[in-house]
């Protein structure tokens, strides 16, 4: 099983709320990503979580705030964002490699829309 | 990790081979090929990748030549539900400096027609 789910699927919010994006896999996969695709573009990964901690950070605003509470869920909390931040946003997750190879999976995405 | 070049689009009729080229003129010995690919509105789905032996699985097979510098990948019998955008990526494997970076280009537009 190469599963990751994403929730919610779709989702509609103003620049004063706070939503969160959910992901979660059962793989037994201990490395965690968030990516950002906007119309028409290439995926941009966002943040990389491995075994929990934040390993990667690609110079995201701070309203974009990440959270990894256990090996399986990955959560992207969603704070004052604009217009320009509306986008599709996919999860992935990958073994841990040592050496090997890390091949990601992903997640169907959320389709975000900020007003 | 290294640069990649893709053709922007191609087509394929249902039924005959779709061979989709990649150029990674600058590709490291330690860099491996990585093909993804996107069906509109979905998330990218893993396809192969390979180091530099030929490589074969139950989606499609890989070609890197012989210098590295460039790969096909190929899709035996396309159908209508091959019609996607394929991304090459080069990366490095784990423990790289790189570790946990897919850095997509603009990748290939490929239509299977009728």
């Amino acid at each position: 099983d190469t599963e990751v789910t994403q929730t919610p699927k779709h989702l509609v919010m103003g620049m004063t709320n706070k939503k969160s994006l959910k992901c979660e896999q059962h793989m037994g996969h201990r490395a965690m990503y968030w990516y950002k695709q906007k119309a028409k573009k290439p995926p941009e990964l966002m943040f990389v979580y491995s075994y929990e901690k934040l390993s990667i950070n690609e110079s995201v605003p701070s309203r974009f705030s990440p959270e990894c509470p256990n090996s399986s869920l990955l959560n992207l909390h969603l704070h004052a964002l604009q217009p320009e931040d509306s986008a599709l946003y996919l999860c992935a997750s990958s073994q841990v490699g040592t050496g090997g190879i890390d091949t990601q999976y992903f997640g169907p995405g959320t389709r975000l829309t900020v007003l | 990790d290294a640069k990649t070049t893709q053709p922007t689009s191609m087509d394929c009729a249902e039924g005959r081979a779709a061979n989709l080229p990649c150029n990674h003129s600058t590709i490291s010995g330690n860099e491996y090929v990585y093909w993804y690919r996107q069906i509109h509105s979905q998330g990218p789905q893993y396809i192969i990748h390979g180091l530099k032996n030929n490589e074969t699985n139950e989606m499609a097979s890989l070609i890197i030549t012989e210098d590295r510098k460039s790969s096909t990948l190929i899709l035996p019998h396309a159908t209508l539900r091959d019609t996607a955008v394929y991304y090459c990526i080069v990366r490095v494997g784990a423990g790289g400096t790189s570790y946990g970076k897919l850095t997509f280009g603009q990748g290939t537009i490929l239509t299977v027609h009728p």
